[in-house]
């Protein structure tokens, strides 16, 4: 148990389908972080939120639309999706993102677009 | 930021010690060396880090050569739940949200 729990484990979806990937950390952090990993390549930084703010956005296609509505959960909402965006997503948090703190990842969401 | 190169997998016996090589030849001076694990079907997880003096915690030690290009995790009892890809990443303490992950070493420990 590191603090970061992502709903649901496993997700099944179509390509037409509009799913969404839920965040919640319990460590009190102000940062949180989606990336994502995909078989055979190394993880892939997608978003980072500071305080509720987006400071990056690593060329993610829009068909991935973050949110974060408070400094404890933090979403990746999923619309038209391809089999190529199957993968492990993974979220996670920091105390902040400038000061190099522990990241703290969760479990992962895996994500097969069929 | 700096590459590394690691090898792709390394074995291990149980209760044996391990050690896990990386190669950081362009790292800054203002890299700290920062290493997680990926446990099978789990998120990374810290594991150390350090920017020139060796390190230890609970989990590891940390070996980093005096030219910094190089460091070593050492596990000193390696057990089946140490199983997992190890990541070394060299890390900007100010611009510390990009960990960077490389593809790592994959350790096998034999029971």
């Amino acid at each position: 148990e590191t603090g970061v729990t992502q709903t649901p484990r496993h997700l099944v979806m179509g390509m037409t389908n509009k799913k969404s990937l839920k965040c919640e950390q319990h460590l009190g952090h102000n940062a949180m972080y989606w990336y994502k990993q995909s078989a055979k390549k190394p993880l892939e930084l997608m978003f980072v939120y500071s305080l509720e703010e987006r400071v990056e956005n690593n060329s993610v296609p829009s068909r991935f639309s973050p949110e974060c509505p408070n400094s404890s959960h933090l979403f990746l909402h999923l619309h038209t999706l391809q089999p190529e965006d199957s993968a492990l997503y993974l979220c996670a948090s920091s105390q902040d993102p400038f000061s190099g703190n522990t990241i703290y990842f969760g479990e992962g969401s895996w994500l097969t677009v069929v | 930021d700096a590459k590394t190169t690691q090898p792709n997998s390394m074995e291990s016996n149980e209760e044996e010690p391990v050690h896990l090589p990386c190669n950081h030849s362009t790292i800054s001076g203002t890299d700290y060396i920062h290493w997680y694990r990926q446990l099978p079907s789990q998120g990374p997880e810290y594991v150390i880090h350090g920017l020139t003096s060796n390190v230890n915690n609970r989990m590891a030690s940390l070996a980093i050569a005096e030219d910094r290009k190089s460091s070593t995790l050492i596990l000193h009892r390696a057990t089946l739940r140490d199983a997992a890809v190890y990541y070394c990443i060299p890390r900007r303490m100010d611009s510390s949200y990009k960990l960077i992950f490389g593809s790592g070493t994959r350790l096998l420990v034999r029971p």
